[in-house]
C-alpha cells in the first residue's frame, strides 16, 4: 500500500529564516506531487506540482521554491520566510494519468514569528 | 468566478439525520469530482469520488452529481458525532472549494 511521509510536524522559524520541508511517498512509482498551503480558516491553495523528477510547474509567484530530486521525493523551500508564510502545509500525492484523486499526507505547521 | 464554491456557512445536524452539502463549479468540461473529509488540525482524507451523473453511495455517504447543473453535492445518512469536520470539494486535480463545516449534535 501507499504512505506519504512529511517531516517536521511542527515548525517555529523566525523571519527571515529559510525553510526546507520534505516529503516522501513510498508504495508507488511516477506520482504526481503536489504541495498546498491553508492558511487558518482558509480553503487550499496549491503552490506546486510536478509530474515528474525535475518538473515543477509553479501555482502562485511568491517567495517558495520546489524541487523534485528524486521520484519519490518532493521538496518546498525558502531562502527567506516571511510572516505570511505561516500555515499548514501539505503533500500530495496522485497516480500519474490517473483520475485525479490525491492523498494527502500528515502535513507541517509552520508558525514563523 | 471562483472554479469551485461552497457557499453554505456551518451545519448544524443533530444526531441521526442527514447533513447535505452542495458544491458549484465553473467549468462545464470537468470529468472528476472528489469530496474530502477534514478533521481539525488534521489534512484532507478523501471519502467519495463520482465521475458520471447521478448517485454514488458508499456506506452512509452518498455522493450527486449534475453535470447540466454544474453542481455535486455529499449526503451523509445517520449523521454520527464522529462525522463533525470540514468537508472539501473538489474537481478534476487542482481545485478544491473552502470547505463546509459540519457539527453533528448528540
Amino acid at each position: 500500500s501507499q504512505t506519504i511521509h512529511q517531516w517536521p510536524a511542527t515548525l517555529v522559524q523566525p523571519v527571515g529564516s529559510p525553510l526546507s520541508l520534505e516529503c516522501t511517498v513510498e508504495g508507488t512509482s511516477n506520482p504526481n506531487l503536489y504541495w498546498y498551503r491553508q492558511a487558518a480558516g482558509r480553503g487550499l491553495q496549491l503552490l506546486f506540482y510536478s509530474v515528474g523528477i525535475g518538473q515543477i510547474s509553479s501555482e502562485v509567484p511568491q517567495n517558495l521554491s520546489a524541487s523534485r530530486p528524486q521520484d519519490r521525493q518532493f521538496i518546498l523551500s525558502s531562502k527567506k520566510l516571511l510572516l505570511s508564510d505561516s500555515g499548514f502545509y501539505l503533500c500530495a500525492w496522485g497516480l500519474l494519468g490517473g483520475y485525479n484523486e490525491q492523498f494527502f499526507g500528515p502535513g507541517t505547521r509552520l508558525t514563523v514569528l | 468566478q471562483k472554479e469551485v464554491e461552497q457557499n453554505s456557512g456551518p451545519l448544524s445536524v443533530p444526531e441521526g439525520a442527514i447533513a447535505s452539502l452542495n458544491c458549484t463549479y465553473s467549468d462545464r468540461g470537468s470529468q472528476s469530482f472528489f469530496w474530502y473529509r477534514q478533521y481539525s488540525g488534521k489534512s484532507p482524507e478523501l471519502i467519495m469520488s463520482i465521475y458520471s451523473n447521478g448517485d454514488k453511495e458508499d456506506g452512509r455517504f452518498t455522493a450527486q452529481l449534475n453535470k447540466a447543473s454544474q453542481y455535486v453535492s455529499l449526503l451523509i445518512r445517520d449523521s454520527q458525532p464522529s462525522d463533525s469536520a470540514t468537508y472539501l470539494c473538489a474537481v478534476n486535480r487542482l481545485a478544491f472549494g473552502k470547505g463546509n463545516q459540519v457539527v453533528v449534535i448528540p
